[in-house]
């Protein structure tokens, strides 16, 4: 299973927006509507931002968002803030019922 | 408050053993979905293996060599990893999978971390 594929790193200045890719397959991020996104601060475990492609758990600030077309899922930040550079990873389960992350996007406000 | 704690991670020998352990609180493991994903040093997330009542799922790398399961006794997870590779080192996280819909990773521990060198 290959990892799915997100650029390696974005930037923007804080209040902008930003958005980023995670593609996969119609094997995993195409076959269901089941994308996760996960941010990670340097030396902490993964914090669940986004669950099935759009849904915000409570506690998550609704500047975070996500969406999905075909084989690629997005997720969007905006009024970018000191406390969002961090690593995201997208995951996504599989049509082999095992899971699958991304490569890793680091955010880094400017 | 969930609360996820691995243990049993170490220094240990390419060809090695090793156990990790998943326990939980404020959460029952023994009704639970849990995985085990693992980060090497300075690299990204890996998903590892998958257990919830008699489902287990392992991803192609571990496959053969690890193998997770339960005791409801302790109501704890293992990971007993053999034939162990410098590759395998990383931080081993255990994470639940949310009792609402099992696609994704609600609760995570802060991990335990696996070093294997001669």
């Amino acid at each position: 299973q290959s990892a799915l594929t997100q650029p390696a790193s974005v930037s923007g200045s804080p209040g902008q927006s930003i958005t980023f890719s995670c593609t996969g397959t119609s094997s995993d991020v195409g076959a269901y509507n089941y994308v996760s996104w996960y941010q990670q601060h340097p030396g902490k475990a993964p914090k669940l931002m986004i669950s099935d492609v759009n849904n915000r758990p409570s506690g998550v600030s609704n500047r975070f968002s996500g969406s999905k077309s075909g084989n690629t899922a997005s997720l969007t930040i905006s009024g970018l803030q000191a406390d969002d550079e961090a690593d995201y990873y997208c995951s996504s389960y599989t049509t082999r019922s095992t899971y699958v992350f991304g490569t890793g996007t680091t955010v880094t406000v400017l | 408050e969930v609360q996820l704690v691995e243990s049993g991670g170490g220094l240990v020998k390419p060809g090695g053993s090793l156990r990790l352990s998943c326990a939980a609180s404020g959460i029952t493991l023994a009704s639970s979905s849990i995985n085990w994903v693992r980060q090497a040093p300075g690299k990204g997330l890996e998903w590892v293996a998958y257990i919830s009542g008699g489902f287990i799922y392992y991803a192609d790398s571990v496959k053969g060599r690890f193998t997770v399961y339960r005791d409801n006794t302790k109501d704890s997870i293992y990971l007993a990893m053999t034939s162990l590779r410098v590759e395998d080192t990383a931080v081993y996280y255990c994470a639940r999978a949310s009792s609402v819909s099992v696609n994704y990773f609600d609760y995570w521990g802060q991990g335990t971390l696996v070093t294997v060198s001669s």
